[in-house]
């Protein structure tokens, strides 16, 4: 149980373009979500919490204009990043709480498996 | 965003052998600690947590070990496996949030 799907697995984008990056939760309802971004040979940086039926919430630096979040619904959370550069090139994954923990603090992630996108 | 380390350290293993990943975690009030592996290409996976009020916690063939003391984390894989081989990495919540906040990360090698 608890998986979730990212979609697309990969996508390539002409630079100021806009690249919509969906996650869903397959067996669960996940009320929060949450965006992570990576670079090759780095860590994963969390870059917003995204909570269904209201605004995401942005970590420090993250621009909410650039990488726009939409959760509409218990099982979908959208990352959309807008005017793509070259820049905005990176691993974007997704992740979401396990529901067998419930509201339970202390429960581990579970993630896609990323979108690699690619601003040419 | 929030973020710890930049590059990666590599640990080198021969098959068989004991590993251990290290991690120094970044919150002294961080109050939940989590071990995930990643392959080239995929997202994280779930190995194994420790909540603060512990010190110690095993699963199948991984230990982790906590010392809030010196905020230092280790994750002991026993009897490693070219399986094995992935980027490793520890996370931490804190404040009572949802947020899940990654280290640095450690490649593992194994050697056949």
């Amino acid at each position: 149980g608890a998986v979730v799907s990212q979609h697309p697995s990969w996508v390539i984008c002409k630079s100021g373009t806009s690249v919509k990056i969906e996650c869903r939760s397959l067996d669960f309802q996940a009320t929060t979500m949450f965006w992570y971004r990576q670079f090759p040979k780095q860590s994963l940086m969390l870059m917003a919490t995204s909570n269904e039926g209201s605004k995401a919430t942005y970590e420090q630096g993250v621009e909410k204009d650039k990488f726009l979040i939409n959760h509409a619904s218990l099982t979908l959370s959208t990352l959309t990043v807008t005017s793509a550069h070259p820049e905005d090139s990176s691993f974007y994954i997704c992740s979401a709480k396990d529901p067998g923990q419930g509201a339970h603090y202390n429960s581990p992630l579970h993630f896609g498996n990323g979108t690699r996108l690619t601003v040419t | 965003g929030e973020s710890v380390g930049l590059h990666l350290p590599t640990l080198s293993v021969q098959e068989g052998d004991n590993s251990i990943i290290n991690c120094a975690y970044s919150n002294s009030a961080s109050d939940y600690f989590i071990w995930y592996k990643q392959e080239s290409g995929k997202g994280p996976q779930f190995i194994i947590d420790i909540r603060s009020n512990m010190d110690k916690r095993q699963g199948q063939r991984v230990t982790v070990l906590l010392n809030k003391t010196v905020k230092h984390l280790s994750l002991q894989i026993a009897a490693t496996q070219p399986g094995d081989s992935a980027v490793y990495f520890c996370a931490e919540k804190y404040g009572g949030g949802f947020k899940t906040i990654f280290g640095a990360g450690t490649r593992l090698f194994v050697k056949a």
